[in-house]
């Protein structure tokens, strides 16, 4: 079966930083995604990793380490916009995408 | 590019009805969609794969009677809540992936979803 944990919720000020941590166990792996969903919205692709490392993308970057099965999602100078679940990804040897639960952000003035 | 529609975006129906979903893919070709329902504040719950010209592949404890899907051309997919209850409320969000792969590995695109209430 496939875990995939986070943490159910973070607060922080505007102009913060936030890191999400995602840690998984799935029977195989084929990449890691972040999306960004607001309530009642479809979620919104953030970003990819399939290798180790860390991918910067403007004020969102996300990190990987495949050995350890962790990945984390850092927001930088957070804005209210921000405020949002984000859902930890893995895409399974069969190309599927199996979620977490989702870790909501609040972004407070 | 890349967009997802759906239809409805809200639904209301009567205990008993059926209840059809679309879901289509505007400026690509999508061999393959996926089915999610997600209940508040949790995660989202694929319920089906959905290929082209062929029968969905349904995850385990989803009911393929109750929740018929039809992916009859490479842009479009449906799914059909038969003798819909109460507990089928829910968020139904379909998601497509593009064909041939993208630069971002089987990146799914996501419609804005459905919110299905059953009464």
């Amino acid at each position: 079966g496939q875990n995939i944990d986070q943490p159910t919720e973070m607060t922080a000020t505007e102009g913060a930083i936030v890191q999400i941590n995602c840690t998984y166990q799935t029977s195989g792996f084929n990449g890691l995604f972040w999306y960004q969903q607001h309530a009642g919205e479809a979620p919104t692709f953030l970003s990819y990793n399939v290798l180790d490392g860390l991918e910067e993308k403007g004020r969102f970057s996300s990190f990987l380490s495949r050995s350890k099965g962790y990945s984390y999602l850092l927001l930088k100078e957070l804005q209210m916009k921000d405020s949002a679940s984000y859902l930890c990804a893995v895409n399974s040897n069969d190309y599927k995408l199996s979620f977490g639960a989702g870790t909501t952000v609040t972004v407070r003035a | 590019g890349a967009v997802v529609s759906q239809h409805p975006s809200r639904v209301i129906c009567k205990s008993g009805t059926s209840v059809k979903i679309e879901c289509r893919s505007l400026d690509f070709q999508a061999t393959t969609m996926f089915w999610y329902r997600q209940f508040p504040k949790q995660s989202l719950m694929l319920m089906a794969t959905s290929n082209e010209g062929s029968k969905a592949t349904y995850e385990q404890g989803v009911e393929k009677d109750k929740f018929l899907i039809n992916h009859a051309s490479l842009t479009l997919s449906t799914l059909t809540v038969t003798s819909a209850h109460p507990e089928d409320s829910s968020f139904y969000i379909c998601s497509a992936r593009e064909h041939p792969r993208t630069s971002t590995g089987y990146e799914q695109y996501f419609g804005p979803g459905t919110r299905l209430t059953v009464t």
